[in-house]
């Protein structure tokens, strides 16, 4: 069983409407939890973390946690071409054998269309 | 801001050679990861480190090696290298719960 789940996608959503990514976690003592930005050709870029239940927004970007559930989901809104890229979920479960050791998931890839 | 710098952006190796991947790190890391990431794979975990001299397989140290001698230093070593090696290899850092900063990455071709 995967312990990072992801939709791969590709997800496709119109220019300026709201793209919505998912994320489940089988860990249930996960702890922190981090969305990452790969443009194709490069390498990820952290662009939102969350460490506790409820939402999270940076600019047009929101994260969303459930720790019961064992979700963790991204908004982006007003989704931009510059949005088009694969979008990797990762959990940290800060037990002392896995401390700093991020579980990624295969990642959801998303096209924006003009 | 905090750079991981990885030595090559791009490698061409001969099946055999032995190849060393750099990585530095200029925030005083404890934590570095080596990954490589295959299309259709994601991520995969070679090899990790806490500590200077520390190391730690990760799911898939098969075929590589490590070293890690200075703390802002860790350097992924292939053996002897085969075409299966032919990857992109990703380093990240981490110094606390905040995530990794990744390297820009080292694509190889073995040949």
């Amino acid at each position: 069983q995967k312990e990072v789940e992801q939709n791969s996608g590709p997800l496709s959503v119109p220019e300026g409407a709201i793209a919505s990514l998912n994320c489940t976690y089988s860990d249930r003592v996960s702890q922190s939890f981090f969305w990452y930005r790969q443009y194709s050709g490069k390498s990820p870029e952290l662009i939102m973390s969350i460490y506790s239940n409820g939402d999270k927004e940076d600019g047009r970007f929101t994260a969303q946690l459930n720790k019961a559930s064992q979700y963790v989901s991204l908004l982006i809104r007003d989704s931009q071409p510059s949005d088009s890229a694969t979008y990797l979920c990762a959990v940290n479960s800060m037990t002392t054998d896995s401390w700093g050791k991020l579980q990624f998931g295969a990642g959801t890839q998303v096209v924006v269309t003009p | 801001d905090v750079k991981v710098t990885q030595s090559s952006r791009y490698l061409v190796k001969r099946t055999g050679e032995k190849v060393f991947l750099e990585c530095v790190q200029d925030m005083d890391h404890e934590n570095m990861f080596w990954y490589r990431q295959d299309p259709g794979l994601g991520l995969r975990l070679i090899y990790f480190s806490y500590d200077v001299k520390m190391k730690e397989k990760g799911d898939i140290p098969e075929g590589y090696s490590v070293s890690r001698e200075k703390k802002e230093r860790f350097s992924l070593i292939l053996e002897s290298a085969s075409t299966n090696q032919t990857s992109m290899y990703l380093c990240a850092s981490t110094g606390d719960i905040y995530g990794y900063t990744f390297g820009s990455g080292t694509r190889l071709t073995v040949v």
